[in-house]
This record gives C-alpha cells, sequence and structure tokens, in this order.
C-alpha cells in the first residue's frame, strides 16, 4: 500500500532557530499533500496544501511567513518553520490525497515538535 | 464550510462494555465522512469511512458506524470494547470523495477503559 513518511519524527530546537519537517511518499507519485496541525490533546487543524510546481496554498489564519512550503519533487514536500517560539510546539502531520481508484488519504505517523 | 462537533471531549466505559462515540458534521453537499483513531503519539489510523450506499458501514477492530443524514450525524459504535481500544477518536468530513480536498476533524474523544 501507498506509505508516507516524516522525518525527524522528534525535533527539539531553542527558540528562534528554523526547523525543517519532511513528508515523502516512499511508494508513488505526489502532486499534492496536506500538512495538518495537532495541538497538545486537541484536534488536526488543516494548515496548508502542497502543490509540486506552484505555489502552497494556506488555510485562513495561517502565517505563510512563519511556515514556509515547498514541494520541490513528486515524493517530496516540505514544512519550515521559521523563527521557532514555544507557542510553535505542535505535532505536525502530512497527508498526500486519494491515488487514482482509492479513497482515503494517507498519513504520515507525524513529526512532533518542541521549541524550547 | 464544513463543521464537526464531537460532543464528548471524555468517556470512560468499562471493558467488554458496549460502546458509542458521537459526532455531528455541518455540510451543505454530500459528505464524506471519516473516523479515526489516534493511539498516543501515534499517527492516524482510519477505522472506517462514508461515502454512499447503506448507512451502516464496517470497520475494523470490530467498530461500525451509521450515517442519519435526518440528524447529520455518524456515530461510531462498538459492541464490547477492549483495553486496547483506549485512544482518541476522530470524527472527519471532507467536501470531495476520499477527503481529495484535505479534511475537517473534530476535536476528538478521549476513551477510557476501566478494568
Amino acid at each position: 500500500g501507498a506509505v508516507v513518511s516524516q522525518h525527524p519524527s522528534r525535533v527539539i530546537c531553542k527558540s528562534g532557530t528554523s526547523v525543517k519537517i519532511e513528508c515523502r511518499s516512499l511508494d508513488f507519485q505526489a502532486t499534492t499533500m496536506f500538512w495538518y496541525r495537532q495541538f497538545p490533546k486537541q484536534s488536526l487543524m488543516l494548515m496548508a496544501t502542497s502543490n509540486e510546481g506552484s505555489k502552497a496554498t494556506y488555510e485562513q489564519g495561517v502565517e505563510k511567513d512563519k511556515f514556509l512550503i515547498n514541494h520541490a519533487s513528486l515524493t517530496l514536500s516540505t514544512l519550515t518553520v521559521t523563527s521557532a517560539h514555544p507557542e510553535d510546539s505542535s505535532f505536525y502531520i502530512c497527508s498526500a490525497p486519494p491515488l487514482a481508484g482509492t479513497d482515503t488519504q494517507y498519513f504520515g505517523p507525524g513529526t512532533r515538535l518542541t521549541v524550547l | 464550510a464544513q463543521s464537526v462537533t464531537q460532543p464528548d471531549i471524555h468517556i470512560t466505559v468499562s471493558e467488554g462494555a458496549s460502546l458509542e462515540l458521537r459526532c455531528n458534521y455541518s455540510y451543505g453537499a454530500t459528505p464524506y465522512l471519516f473516523w479515526y483513531v489516534q493511539s498516543p503519539g501515534q499517527g492516524l489510523q482510519l477505522l472506517l469511512k462514508y461515502f454512499s450506499g447503506d448507512t451502516l458501514v464496517q470497520g475494523i477492530k470490530g467498530f461500525e458506524a451509521e450515517f442519519k443524514r435526518s440528524q447529520s450525524s455518524f456515530n461510531l459504535r462498538k459492541p464490547s470494547v477492549h483495553w486496547s481500544d483506549a485512544a482518541e477518536y476522530f470524527c472527519a468530513v471532507g467536501a470531495e470523495w476520499g477527503g481529495a480536498d484535505g479534511l475537517t476533524f473534530g476535536k476528538g474523544t478521549h476513551l477510557i477503559i476501566q478494568p
């Protein structure tokens, strides 16, 4: 089946630094990837949709300059949290939309970001 | 825009007892509905989904859900819970087939299993 991986699984960084999270489709090509954010013990919120070869589409209220998304290839999308602060600490999950002939999204395992 | 409400933040059930987790959605067109489970520190696992047809859908791990359009509900049920069912459960809705445009999630219900 289709597999989505994320790297790293956990990252701890100092306030003010930038952190890059990778989302890869391992055995299929994805022209679109979704990025979700999950605050501790809360729901997942769709942050943005990355599109291979074009700009990402951000949901209302998401800071584009804070959360830089790049869809560099058909198998890689990255989320960079710039100048991270403690309030950016969250669980970030990416997913790929259904492949042709299938009907469910493919979620990555998530990345736990802790900003000190 | 669609929205999902899970009115129960926490539910405690004795092992072996039946379970029902509530989910109400708001969406003007045909909704594509999902239930996911998330264990602590883990990613999401799809339990079941409803797109059309039979309103009672069967999923993995003995779960089922019933779509009721008149009540805008998609409640999740299990006849007999196991200790391993303790987790966070999320109901989600999508506007396109399979959630191809992204999903809107409810706030989740934390399930606690008593021995």
